[in-house]
């Protein structure tokens, strides 16, 4: 059955520090991999998205993630985490051919001054 | 602003009531969704609706019915729910499925009593 893993629930980082979340996945075919962010009391914003190509994808606000396939790991990073970046950031897989997303249970990110 | 509206942002029922979910989205995209959020579980999948035709129906219980009446508007119709219910409703569309981004409405938060 295709699944997303997010195995961090809570994330804490000093402002400046470098950040990188995990996503482990697991679906038989080539996978649309996301990462969304959700801020308070908001919805879902697309921060990068991966179907072919190069393995490392930009995104939106200074983030990126990198596909593995033989880790089946989609992994986000950021250099240097902003203040404004605490929120909840979700990974998912889009199920090729369906209008199906099977998202993560996400990881809270708190950012300390 | 996404470009997608729901309202109303918030509701309080009892288990008797009656009540609509209305999602409106401005984009000119396609396809339109309808997900649950509660806390510490993944994002599932409720409806969808693609020109206006529904493509997916994730065993939701019948006490949630969907509409659609044309590309730019959903309704999420609610009678008789029960406590469980209560969680945050997002609407999302897309320009066609999987592999597309979605965008997606601030929600609404639903409290069944």
């Amino acid at each position: 059955a295709q699944s997303v893993t997010q195995p961090d629930i809570h994330i804490t980082v000093s402002e400046g520090a470098s950040l990188e979340l995990r996503c482990n996945y697991s679906y038989g075919a080539t996978p649309y991999l996301f990462w969304y962010v959700q801020s308070p009391g908001q919805g879902l914003q697309l921060l990068l998205k991966y179907f072919s190509g190069d393995t490392l994808v930009q995104g939106i606000k200074g983030f990126e993630a990198e596909f593995k396939r033989s880790q089946s790991s989609f992994n986000l990073r950021k250099p240097s985490v902003h203040w404004s970046d605490a929120a909840e950031y979700f990974c998912a897989v889009g199920l090729s051919g369906t209008y199906k997303y099977i998202f993560g249970t996400g990881t809270r990110l708190k950012v300390l001054a | 602003e996404t470009g997608v509206t729901q309202t109303p942002r918030h509701l309080v029922m009892g288990m008797t009531n009656k009540k609509s979910l209305k999602c409106e989205q401005h984009l000119g995209h396609n396809a339109m969704y309808w997900y649950k959020q509660s806390a510490k579980k993944p994002l599932e999948l409720m409806f969808v609706y693609s020109l206006e035709e529904r493509v997916e129906n994730n065993s939701v219980p019948s006490r949630f019915s969907p509409e659609c009446p044309n590309s730019s508007h959903l309704f999420l119709h609610l009678h008789t729910l029960q406590p469980e219910d209560s969680a945050l409703y997002l609407c999302a569309s897309s320009q066609g499925g999987v592999g597309e981004k979605l965008f997606f409405g601030s929600g609404t938060q639903l409290s069944v009593l």
